[in-house]
């Protein structure tokens, strides 16, 4: 089926520190998306990417796709504890099933 | 513009009973999608619904349908339940089909659904 790995599951970084997830897809992606749950709450949509190679920056956050357009992700600079969540990335559009990744669930020390 | 209203937050259930679901999406939107989020499986698409009919399914068995009415509003049916569905389920409504170009999902604030 069209799956979508997300790695890692976990990462805890000291504040300040970098974070990345990463997201593979099996099938070429029409288009990709980036969502953050903190806890408790629900999935918010954060951007989306939709051309080879696109980059899309939001303050401290990254956001790539790959050039064969199978592969994204998002990178954090300087963790803030306000980052604390979950992150997925989330495929979907056009007659497919709608497919999150397994998501990454950051932590932070303070 | 007012969010995506789930309707119950909370619900408590016996196994075998069954349980319905209400979504409201955020006005304008035809497309209604929903998932189950559980700390294992992170979240699994159930279905999605487009102007009243069901454009996809995920992988859930028969006991779990759902349909949408002409006003958009959406609701999810799971009969005979069992202790596995105890979990989170969330609806997501969007402009256009799920995940498609600029069409973005906006998630209510989920149902939480305990079997015992």
């Amino acid at each position: 089926g069209q799956q979508v790995m997300q790695i890692p599951q976990y990462q805890h970084v000291q504040e300040g520190e970098d974070f990345t997830t990463y997201c593979n897809s099996s099938t070429t992606l029409s288009n990709i998306q980036w969502y953050k749950q903190r806890p408790g709450g629900h999935p918010v949509f954060l951007i989306q990417l939709v051309k080879s190679g696109e980059v899309k920056k939001q303050k401290r956050l990254t956001f790539q796709f790959g050039e064969a357009k199978k592969n994204s992700s998002l990178h954090i600079t300087a963790t803030q504890t306000t980052d604390v969540g979950t992150y997925f990335c989330y495929k979907g559009g056009g007659a497919q099933k709608l497919v999150f990744g397994q998501g990454t669930r950051l932590t932070i020390n303070p | 513009k007012a969010g995506v209203t789930q309707t119950p937050r909370y619900l408590i259930k016996t196994r075998g009973q069954q349980v319905t679901l209400s979504c409201s999406p955020i006005s304008g939107h035809r497309s209604v999608s929903w998932y189950q989020q559980t700390p294992g499986q992170g979240l699994q698409f159930l279905f999605e619904y487009f102007s009243e009919t069901q454009r996809n399914k995920g992988n859930f068995p028969g006991r779990f349908s759902g349909r949408q009415f002409s006003n958009s509003r959406s609701e999810m049916n799971v009969s005979t339940l069992e202790l596995g569905d105890s979990a989170l389920y969330l609806c997501a409504s969007s402009l256009g089909t799920g995940g498609s170009y600029n069409s973005p999902l906006h998630f209510g604030n989920g149902t939480r659904l305990t079997v015992t």
